[in-house]
């Protein structure tokens, strides 16, 4: 019963190659956030809708954008990929009913650039 | 956001408890404190959050210092399975509290 799916669990790409990773879930949470996670370091938050309201972090490089097509889906796309953005990408969900609702985490998409 | 420092890393045997603390030293009285923890090749899992009280769940037990300035996370009995990152995070109700940041988080081994 996994709530919140990231699809594909791994994922290759050449340097340059527009790539794009997929996030859904069954919670219907309205609140949906994309971190990277590089090897031995914490997640670092890329962006988050409320809803369809986007709100990109201050730091998060302009090769990333990311579309809501509705509640349940949510993409990452990486227009230019470079040697740096291999990583973990991990999408997460979160009720936006309560300020204490806690986040629910897919289990990451590993991407590398060859 | 307020910073919160936790030691690298811990190491606890199998069956006993183990105690994870967290200082948050510039903590606001609208921050909640909020633990989450990473098993290798995962995603993070919510443990447990507070504000002022101690908390119990089935996973964890939180205590928080009268100053709310540290929390220790409380684990009664560590299994191997235990053995992740562990991240102690601050969460401002104020600020819509719609994202935190982790920091490097507590990376604990559980010996058999």
């Amino acid at each position: 019963d996994a709530m919140v799916i990231q699809n594909p669990r791994y994922q290759v790409t050449q340097f340059g190659k527009p790539v794009t990773l997929s996030c859904s879930q069954t919670l219907n949470h309205n609140v949906m956030y994309w971190y990277q996670q590089k090897s031995s370091q914490a997640p670092k938050l890329l962006f988050h809708y409320y809803d369809k309201d986007f709100n990109n972090e201050a730091d998060t490089p302009d090769n990333f954008q990311s579309r809501r097509p509705n509640t349940s889906f949510c993409f990452l796309d990486i227009r230019s990929p470079g040697l740096g953005d291999a990583a973990m990408y991990l999408c997460a969900t979160r009720s936006g009913t309560g300020f204490n609702q806690p986040q629910h985490f897919g289990d990451g998409t590993r991407l590398s650039i060859l | 956001d307020a910073k919160t420092t936790q030691p690298n890393s811990m190491e606890s045997n199998e069956e006993e408890p183990v105690h994870l603390p967290c200082n948050h030293s510039t903590i606001s009285g609208t921050d909640y404190i909020h633990w989450y923890r990473q098993l290798p090749s995962q995603g993070p899992e919510y443990v447990i959050h507070g504000l002022t009280s101690n908390v119990n769940n089935r996973m964890a037990s939180l205590a928080i210092a009268e100053d709310r300035k540290s929390s220790t996370l409380i684990l009664h009995r560590a299994t191997l399975r235990d053995a992740a990152v562990y991240y102690c995070i601050l969460r401002d109700v104020d600020n819509y509290g719609q994202n935190f940041v982790f920091g490097p988080g507590t990376r604990l081994s559980v010996l058999p």
